[in-house]
């Protein structure tokens, strides 16, 4: 079974620009969740998918900030114009219920640089 | 307001001893707690999770602590492995609410 993939790995952009993240969750999972990790600090929720709906987008941080998940599949995360505070480790999960943590699987993390 | 806090950025063990790594929250409405392990590069890895119903979880050489009076928790490692360094995350969750809310590491070092 392929785990959740993301890309790009690294990614470093002007502020000012535009950044695209892509998550591919395992298949058949419903869930699929964002969370982002600034700085060495702690990891934070962003948003929560159910399928292709948005169940919980409470910590999206402003509204340059837009997630999608076309179809319950694959899910994007767009930074628009991204700005140097953004910098950190974004990661996506993906569950097959709506599991407290233990049946989250993380992708490995799309590194993002805004300079 | 940082409502999961593990205070201790980082931690070094000798191989073979007993690793102990803490986690201290303020909401009485969490009622899951997880630990999560991450090597670098990777995305974090569950571990060992508790609810607060029990003190204490067990798994394999991983054990978890919960002391709901003093809202704190702990995860004990023993023996401790060279493989088990790595950053360790206190995660919790509360009620119907599936957001994970998260401490910022602490990162262990088993020493050969």
């Amino acid at each position: 079974e392929a785990g959740v993939t993301q890309f790009p790995s690294h990614s470093v952009i002007e502020k000012g620009q535009t950044v695209t993240l892509r998550c591919d969750p395992i298949s058949g999972h419903d869930n699929l969740y964002w969370y982002r990790r600034v700085m060495g600090k702690e990891i934070k929720f962003l948003l929560h998918f159910v399928k292709e709906s948005k169940q919980d987008e409470s910590g999206m941080p402003n509204n340059r900030f837009l997630a999608e998940r076309t179809g319950g599949t694959y899910s994007t995360l767009k930074v628009q114009p991204a700005e140097l505070e953004d910098s950190g480790v974004y990661f996506c999960a993906s569950s097959p219920r709506q599991a407290l943590g233990y049946g989250y699987t993380f992708g490995s993390g799309t590194r993002l640089t805004v300079v | 307001d940082q409502q999961v806090k593990q205070n201790s950025p980082s931690l070094s063990v000798q191989e073979g001893r007993i690793s102990i790594l803490n986690c201290d929250y303020t909401n009485s409405m969490f009622d899951y707690f997880l630990w999560y392990k991450k090597y670098p590069a990777e995305g974090p890895t569950f571990l060992i999770s508790i609810s607060s119903i029990k003190d204490k979880n067990e798994d394999g050489r991983f054990t978890v602590f919960l002391n709901k009076s003093a809202k704190h928790l702990s995860l004990h490692i023993v023996p401790s492995q060279p493989g088990d360094s790595a950053v360790y995350f206190c995660a919790a969750s509360g009620d119907s609410n599936y957001q994970l809310i998260w401490g910022a590491g602490t990162k262990l070092i088993i020493k050969p």
